[in-house]
């Protein structure tokens, strides 16, 4: 049983540029979660979807992030206009519900630089 | 606001010997409380859990961790630790009514052969 896949797995963007992170739940699973680890620091949560629906969003900066989970296909986090400050590894987790005693799998993470 | 104290930086111990990670956390109600492992360049693996019921948590590679609601401390264990179990642990805690995670800002653990 496949677990939650990322890809890419590294990430080089230069300033300006945008990054497309993509997240494949592990199956059966359709709820995804979103996190960002700075350097020496813990994972902090960004964003919470469903397919089709962003549920909780609050960890999100305000502009040039997005997310979305389509009906087919992966989850994207889509950041525009990169700068230096979003180098961070980006973890995506699924899980097989929304119950709160539900259990987050992580993906490898995708580990963005930007130059 | 929930949040989570890791408090040791880095914790050392020699190989065979008992391993504790310290974590304490903060939050409003009955928290759900969670230990993932990191290792280098990898994402983060699943440990174990405390939803409810007894307070002490058996879960995967041998650890296990005590759940004290007086203390609200939720600290992880192994009797005896080996040189594989060296890496970066993260507790987290998930409110109730809420589904994100809250992590700590893990615990570097070095097990010294």
């Amino acid at each position: 049983n496949a677990g939650v896949m990322q890809n890419p797995r590294h990430l080089v963007r230069r300033r300006g540029q945008e990054a497309r992170l993509r997240c494949s739940p592990m199956k059966g699973h359709s709820h995804v979660y979103w996190y960002r680890q700075l350097p020496e620091e813990g994972l902090k949560f960004m964003v919470y979807l469903q397919k089709e629906n962003i549920i909780d969003e609050s960890g999100m900066p305000k502009e040039r992030f997005s997310a979305e989970f389509p009906k087919e296909g992966p989850s994207i986090l889509r950041i525009q206009q990169v700068v230096r400050g979003d180098s961070a590894a980006y973890f995506c987790a699924s899980s097989r519900d929304s119950g709160y005693q539900e259990t987050q799998y992580f993906g490898p993470g995708t580990r963005l630089l930007v130059l | 606001a929930q949040s989570v104290a890791q408090p040791e930086d880095q914790v050392n111990v020699a190989e065979g010997n008992p391993l504790t990670v310290k974590c304490t956390y903060s939050v409003s109600g009955n928290p759900y409380l969670f230990w993932y492992v990191q290792y280098p360049n990898r994402g983060l693996q699943f440990l174990l859990k405390y939803i409810t019921g007894d307070n002490l948590v058996k879960g995967s590679y041998g650890f296990e961790a005590e759940f004290n609601k007086s203390q609200t401390s939720f600290h992880l264990k192994k009797p005896s630790a080996l040189v594989s179990d060296s890496a970066l642990y993260f507790c987290a805690v998930r409110p109730p009514g809420n589904n994100r995670l809250a992590f700590g800002k893990g615990n570097q653990v070095v097990v010294i052969p």
